[in-house]
């Protein structure tokens, strides 16, 4: 069967620390995946798209990378803060033609001071 | 506001009432969706109209769902004969032509008695 899996605890770190989310699917082949910070009470919000030819990708203190062998992705937030504090989610497209998004199940980030 | 809104933001009804659910698209968004989140789950496709097309109803999960996206703007949900495993979040979300990212409102949360 088709599962799209997120690191299934919540994840607790220390400020200062590198935060690593992992995002495993299972019987696809994502033409794209993506990362979205959903806030408690808010919609998701777009934070980064990695194509399947693509192995690596970088914004601010965000890094995403794809690995379509291990069919994995893993998403990090270095030098974390307590604002960074939210659930991430990733979520896979199965063509580029715009369709739908599957998600997975998200996974609760938390940072100390 | 620019961004995606709907209304209402809360909606509790009792089993067995129909319910309509708003959508208002950021201006000039072509491609329009709706998820639900349930409790501590992901957010599930249910349907995705993209201009002039028949819209991609796959993730309707009975013929109690239903949507229409008028003149290719506003987008109503609706659900009739709501049960209690209806109460969930429901997400809309918008995408331009030249983009894959897509843009969410904030949810209305429906809660079924």
């Amino acid at each position: 069967s088709q599962k799209i899996e997120q690191n299934s605890e919540a994840l607790n770190i220390q400020e200062g620390k590198t935060a690593t989310l992992t995002c495993n699917y299972t019987n696809y082949s994502p033409a794209y995946l993506q990362w979205y910070r959903q806030d408690p009470g808010r919609g998701p919000v777009f934070l980064l798209l990695i194509r399947e030819n693509e192995k690596e990708k970088r914004k601010e203190r965000l890094k995403v990378t794809f690995d379509t062998t291990l069919k994995q992705s893993l998403f990090h937030i270095t030098a974390s803060q307590p604002a960074d504090s939210a659930t991430y989610l990733c979520a896979l497209a199965e063509d580029n033609q715009g369709g739908k998004l599957i998600f997975g199940q998200g996974t609760e980030l938390s940072v100390k001071p | 506001g620019a961004g995606v809104s709907q209304s209402p933001s809360n909606k509790v009804t009792e089993k067995g009432k129909d319910v309509e659910l708003r959508c208002d698209p950021i201006s000039g968004h072509t491609a329009l969706y709706w998820y639900r989140q349930s409790l501590g789950q992901g957010l599930e496709f249910l349907i995705y109209f993209q201009g002039n097309s028949a819209p991609d109803k796959s993730g309707l999960p009975s013929d109690r769902f239903s949507a229409e996206r008028t003149g290719g703007s506003v987008s109503t949900l609706t659900i009739q004969r709501t049960q209690q495993e209806d109460s969930a979040v429901y997400l809309c979300a918008t995408r331009g032509t030249s983009t894959d990212t897509q843009y969410f409102g904030p949810g209305t949360r429906l809660t079924v008695l």
